[in-house]
This record gives C-alpha cells, structure tokens and sequence, in this order.
C-alpha cells in the first residue's frame, strides 16, 4: 500500500497570500495524483488531477506540479473561500487508492 | 449534470448490518467505475470498496468479507451492503464517480450519508 503524506498539517495565512501545500508518496505514483478541497460540513472537491489538470470549474489560482513521489499544490493568492482542508490522493497503485492525512489552511 | 444521493445511513449496534444506496443522475452507474469513500468523525478520508464497469469489485483490507459492493442497472444504483458492523465502521460514507483511461480520480462525489455503530 502506498503511504500519502502532507505537510505541513496546519497552514496559517492571510488573505492574499501564497500558500504552498506538499504531499509525498512512499513510492513513485507516476503523475497519478488528485487533489481535493473539503470545507467544513461538505463533500469533498477535485481540485486537480494527473498532478496538475484543473477540473471543470476550479479557479485559475490554483495550481498543481509534481512527478513520481513529491507533489506541490499552490493557492497563488488566499481568497476567504479558500480556507478549508486539502487533501491529496494517488489513484496509480490500486487497490487501495490511498489519501493523504491532510492539510489545513487556515486563517492567521 | 451528474448527481450522486446516497441515503441509508442510520445508528446500528455493533455486530449489525445496514446496506448503503447511492442513486445516480446524469451518467449510468453500470458505465463507469464507482467507489465508496469513508470519513471518520473528524478524520481524513480512506477508501472502502470499488467497482469497475466490468463488474470486478475490489474492497480495502479492514471491510474484507464483511462488506459487499453492488450496483443496479435498472435502477442506476449502487449499493453497499456493510455487514458484522464495528463502532469503527462509524463515518460519513460517500459514494464516487472514478474518472479517467487506465488511472481513475474521483470526480464527482454524493452528499454522503452517516453511519453510526454503537450499542
């Protein structure tokens, strides 16, 4: 099974700001990485898939990079909607499709 | 569009069974690959079962021989039957539409419906 983890767990910043978001794989997971966003109460969101494919519909300011075993998810300037945690995912090795724990952004 | 409406959650005790439907809208169950995702009360999330549109079914190792994935063609359902439940077991479960060629993400995601196990 391969192992997804983020850092860091908690992201404190401001609106406006940058935030970076890394996920390591315990093994290469080629670019077969998604990202989703999950705001409090709700369902989960894909944000990004094949590492760095936007879905239908996600704002421009979020971008995703990365190959084999690190990944990077970056929110060029915070918006309030964007505060929520983020989690990544690797869909290449299967069963099981595994998650990462998650990462929190938050509002500093 | 594409929907996903999960209903059938509920408290049961420890030990007993309940089975999960996710109704679809928009695209056909029997089409493409399906999955069940679960979210323990504030934890992150872990996958539970699949299904391809082939009909091979695939379960993650702590729902082995307990749980069943399932679909309905006619009623463009899928369903999990989730048997010998444990106070673990307690999550918001959500049903999946896996996308892609070879390599499948999960694209569009139901609403979720809560399990709770507990005596």
């Amino acid at each position: 099974e391969i192992v997804m983890t983020q850092s860091p767990a908690t992201l404190s910043l401001s609106p406006g700001e940058r935030a970076t978001l890394s996920c390591r794989a315990s093994q290469s997971v080629s670019n077969n990485l998604a990202w989703f966003q999950q705001k409090p109460g709700q369902t989960p969101r894909l944000l990004i898939y094949g590492a760095s494919t936007r879905a239908t519909g996600v704002p421009a300011r979020f971008s995703g990079s990365g190959s084999g075993t690190e990944f990077t998810l970056t929110i060029s300037s915070l918006q309030s909607e964007d505060f929520a945690v983020y989690y990544c995912q690797q869909y290449n090795n299967w069963p099981p499709w595994t998650f990462g724990q998650g990462t929190k952004v938050e509002i500093k | 569009e594409e929907h996903l409406v999960e209903s059938g959650g509920g408290l049961v005790r420890p030990g007993g069974s309940l089975r999960l439907s996710c109704a679809a809208s928009g695209f056909t169950v029997s089409g493409n690959y399906m999955s069940w995702v679960r979210q323990a009360p504030g934890k992150g999330l872990e996958w539970v079962s699949g299904i391809y549109n082939d009909g091979s079914t695939y379960y993650a190792d702590f729902v082995k021989g307990r749980f069943t994935i399932s679909r309905d063609k006619s009623k463009n359902t899928l369903y999990l039957q989730m048997n010998s439940l444990r106070p673990e077991d307690t999550a918001v479960y959500y049903c999946t539409r896996d996308s892609g060629f070879l390599y499948y993400y999960m694209d569009v995601w139901g609403k979720g419906t809560t399990v709770t196990v507990s005596s």
